[in-house]
């Protein structure tokens, strides 16, 4: 039971390059979450999803966008990145609400914008 | 619009003594409210939570936090700290009346202990 996963670990783009994080989890989770974290900024969602093809805009969703294809797996493209999205990047998974309510994160992506 | 603060950034405490870190919310209907912890260079782990229930919530690692409906509040705290609980902690919530399943964190608190 691998948990979360995210590809790849750290990844260095140009400006204006284009890139896509994957995440995948071996839950069988219906809700999947990118976030961002900043120094002093904390974590912020990009975007989520709950269920399959099934996506929605979080605080800051300028500059990115997702698939959701497959239950397991939650995609974020960036099709031009930019300086300002240098960032390590969070996925997290979890149940639908109630008593088994809390989101589990994989390890992060370093992404790198020079 | 729901919020969370976490108004220290950082904290200090002495090996053995009680620690508290703060977390205040706002929400227009109930709370559900998170603690996680995050090591360096790792993800976020989850802590504890409280859904509906008792004020008082129990999580891992000897910690606790207690829910405060008037005050807006559900500050973490652990009786005796460890070198080893030094660590981020990030306070999350989520609008239950809001209908979505959208989280908001917190700046996150810098937890120091001192041996």
């Amino acid at each position: 039971n691998a948990g979360v996963t995210q590809t790849p670990k750290f990844r260095v783009l140009k400006t204006g390059q284009s890139m896509t994080l994957l995440c995948a989890q071996d839950m069988n989770h219906e809700y999947m979450y990118w976030y961002r974290q900043d120094p002093g900024m904390g974590l912020r969602l990009i975007h989520y999803s709950v269920g399959e093809g099934t996506t929605a805009k979080g605080e800051v969703p300028d500059g990115y966008n997702v698939s959701k294809k497959k239950k397991q797996n939650f995609l974020l493209g960036l099709e031009s990145a930019a300086p300002s999205q240098t960032s390590v990047y969070f996925c997290a998974s979890s149940l639908a609400g109630g008593i088994q309510e809390t989101q589990y994160f994989g390890p992060g992506t370093r992404l790198l914008v020079l | 619009a729901q919020s969370v603060a976490q108004p220290e950034d950082q904290v200090n405490v002495a090996e053995g003594n009680p620690l508290t870190v703060k977390c205040t919310y706002s929400v227009s209907g109930n709370p559900y409210l998170f603690w996680y912890v995050q090591y360096p260079n790792r993800g976020l782990q989850f802590l504890l939570k409280y859904i509906t229930g008792d004020n008082l919530v129990k999580g891992s690692y000897g910690f606790e936090a207690e829910f405060n409906k008037s005050q807006t509040s559900f500050h973490l705290k652990k009786p005796s700290a460890l070198v080893s609980d030094s660590a981020l902690y990030f306070c999350a919530v989520r609008d239950v009346a809001s209908g979505t399943y959208k989280y908001i964190f917190g700046t996150g608190t810098r937890l120091k202990v001192l041996a």
